[in-house]
């Protein structure tokens, strides 16, 4: 049972334009969480992250959304550049400090 | 600064032979570590996490099994390849009670 589920298996966006990457998921005891980016053959890093305590947290150009009742989040990036072409991984824990799980990703393809 | 290795970057083996790959971090103390697989096409599983010397968690049943001989070093070991073994395999270290988790560059590992 897939507890963080990216339904979209790739997304694909005009350079200039927003990305709205979504995740949804079903453990409603998850307060926590994370957004990571990764190239191929390279390390997934972190890009953002959210609690449950809020609704919106922005950091530059990407802006996470959570709507607790719904249990989905959702990642905002604009303007969107080439260089955001990647796989966008949806991560989620129970509290802080313990482990998360991970959706299955969003390859992101942003076209000059 | 902290940094994590992962070695080997790439690695083709046999069915049957044995795997060890390695995983160090430095610039930290008492890290909590682990082991993740992202098979072709799918999500980042969890398959080992350690809060401390000896001290394994595993999150499914499989053929692999970890160890941490030191704070900073996590092993992945196999006795026996199986070709449902093949993927990439990301070692990932976070702090004690900490939520960001940073990943390692990956081993690409081909079972034949």
């Amino acid at each position: 049972d897939q507890q963080v589920k990216q339904n979209s298996p790739s997304l694909s966006v005009q350079e200039g334009r927003i990305s709205i990457l979504n995740c949804d998921y079903t453990n409603s005891m998850f307060d926590y969480f994370l957004w990571y980016k990764k190239y191929p053959a390279e390390g997934p890093t972190f890009l953002i992250s959210i609690s449950s305590i809020k609704d919106k947290n922005e950091d530059g150009r990407f802006t996470v959304f959570l709507n607790k009742s719904a249990k989905h989040l959702s990642l905002h990036i604009v303007p969107s550049q080439p260089g955001d072409s990647a796989v966008y991984f949806c991560a989620a824990s129970r509290y802080r400090g313990q482990n998360f799980v991970f959706g299955p990703g969003t390859r992101l393809s942003v076209l000059p | 600064s902290q940094t994590i290795h992962q070695w080997p970057a790439t690695l083709v083996q046999p069915v049957g032979s044995p795997l060890s790959l390695e995983c160090t971090v430095e610039g930290t103390s008492n890290p909590n570590l682990y082991w993740y697989r992202q098979a072709a096409g799918r999500g980042l599983q969890l398959l080992f996490y350690s809060v401390g010397i000896g001290q394994i968690s595993s999150e499914v049943p499989q053929n692999l099994s970890a160890s941490r001989p030191q704070d900073r070093q996590f092993i992945l070991s196999s006795k026996k390849l199986l070709l449902s073994d093949s993927g990439f395999y990301l070692c990932a270290w976070s702090p004690a009670g900490g939520n960001e988790q940073f990943f390692g560059p990956g081993t690409r590992l081909t079972v034949l």
